[in-house]
């Protein structure tokens, strides 16, 4: 059975600390993908990140950078210098992949990160 | 990215009614779309399959005759709850993909039934 788990609920940081968001994952399929969305006190569903399991290339885009390790089945995100703005609900899902490439996916719990001035 | 809109984005009415919750794509075709429900400071189930043109899928444990749902054109799904109560207040979101780039979320709707 598919699974991801976020083991950190809650996580309070200073701002400008950098700070690293853990997800580990389960699933018997050689072929997935796994996101990351922030959700802010709105609701919505921001789109950060998608990664298929045949690219480990770890991957930066400004303050943001992932580590994809399939060995450890984990997918972690590192938040540099954070800022105030960053504080939000992130999950980390994982999905096989449709028949017609649609992406059903599997949320973990989510960790609540709340950057203090 | 693309864009999946939802309406509406909050909503109250009174227990027995139904509500109707729109999910459209706006800048692509979505054959599939899924329909997620989030209690408050839990994480993102996904509770139905919306196909075009055929039956949606339930995850186990959700009442298609509660949930309704159609997915009548290739840019709208709608999600009815039928005799809504107040256990079924929560955020409802939907989502769609328009290619391999990745699932993009609707705004959601916050359902309170009272």
């Amino acid at each position: 059975a598919q699974k991801v788990t976020q083991a950190q609920t809650e996580i309070s940081v200073v701002e400008k600390e950098d700070v690293t968001l853990d997800c580990v994952y389960e699933t018997r399929d050689t072929t997935y993908y796994l996101f990351w969305y922030k959700q802010p006190p709105s609701g919505e569903l921001v789109f950060l990140i998608r990664r298929n399991s045949f690219d480990e290339q770890n991957e930066i885009s400004g303050r943001y950078s992932w580590n994809f390790q399939k060995s450890t089945s984990s997918f972690n995100f590192t938040i540099t210098a954070s800022q105030v703005v960053d504080s939000a609900v992130y999950f980390c899902a994982l999905s096989d992949p449709g028949g017609d490439s649609s992406y059903k996916l599997i949320f973990g719990s989510g960790t609540r990160l709340l950057v203090r001035p | 990215g693309a864009v999946v809109s939802q309406h509406p984005s909050r909503v109250i009415c009174k227990s027995g009614t139904s509500v109707k919750i729109e999910c459209r794509s706006l800048d692509f075709q979505a054959t599939t779309m899924f329909w997620y429900r989030q209690f408050p400071k839990q994480s993102l189930m996904l509770m139905a399959t919306s196909n075009e043109g055929s039956k949606a899928t339930y995850e186990q444990g959700v009442e298609k005759d509660k949930f309704l749902i159609n997915h009548a054109s290739l840019t709208l799904s709608t999600l009815t709850v039928t005799s809504a109560h107040p256990e079924d207040s929560s955020f409802y979101i939907c989502s769609a993909t328009p290619d391999v780039s990745g699932a993009f979320f609707g705004q959601g709707t916050r359902l309170t039934v009272v």
